[in-house]
């Protein structure tokens, strides 16, 4: 059972246009939410982050919108640039749990495509 | 910013053999380190949480005797896939948590090292 879902496994937007990438979840008890870019062959990169208590956090070009009540959360890309083009998952946590552990359930991710 | 090392980024071996994976926290203490696999086209899957001077805590339906994980210090996690075969050849990638951070979610991740069992 998917708990963290990215329906589009892929997206292309031209350069300079806004990338919207989705994500939805089913566990009641996330309460952040994060967003990693992804490169072939090497590890995640944290780009944008958002608690439940904020519906909106922008750092930049990026911006994370969260609706807790559709369980839906979206990043925006603006504007857009080709070296942007990456796999962006989406990540959840319940919080802390154990002795101070941190785990994230993630998304299967979204491959954008931002054409020149 | 802070830095995960991954080591090797790349290795292959012989089925039956045995392979280790080195995760290093470079700049910050992790108490806390996780490893990951992903496989093509899917998502990161969580396989063990790993504790400094702990036994590691596995997620359901993952082997502990195939996955040994030892954290022995703050900053050195080792994944030692035992008796590989085939269908373990995966990209397996961990990730610390600065244990002097406060609670942003913030995870860093190592470069991932990609497994190729013949």
């Amino acid at each position: 059972d998917q708990q963290v879902k990215q329906n589009s496994p892929s997206l292309s937007v031209q350069e300079g246009r806004i990338s919207i990438l989705n994500c939805d979840y089913t566990n009641s008890m996330f309460d952040y939410f994060l967003w990693y870019k992804k490169y072939p062959a090497e590890g995640p990169t944290f780009l944008i982050s958002i608690s439940s208590i904020k519906d909106k956090n922008e750092d930049g070009r990026f911006t994370v919108f969260l609706n807790k009540s559709a369980k839906h959360l979206s990043l925006h890309i603006v504007p857009s640039q080709p070296g942007d083009s990456a796999v962006y998952f989406c990540a959840a946590s319940a919080g802390y749990s154990g002795a101070g552990s941190y785990q994230l359930t993630f998304g299967k991710g979204t491959k954008l495509s931002v054409i020149p | 910013g802070a830095v995960v090392s991954q080591h090797p980024s790349w290795v292959i071996c012989k089925s039956g053999t045995s392979v280790k994976i080195e995760c290093r926290s470079l700049d910050f203490q992790a108490t806390t380190m996780f490893w990951y696999r992903q496989f093509p086209k899917q998502s990161l899957m969580l396989m063990a949480t790993s504790n400094e001077g702990s036994k590691a805590t596995y997620e359901q339906g993952v082997e502990k005797d195939k996955f040994l994980i030892n954290h022995a210090s703050l900053t050195l996690s080792t994944l030692t896939v035992t008796s590989a075969h085939p269908e373990d050849s995966s990209f397996y990638i961990c990730s610390a948590r600065d244990s002097l951070a406060t609670h942003t979610g913030e995870l860093f991740f190592g470069e991932g090292s990609r497994l190729t069992v013949l």
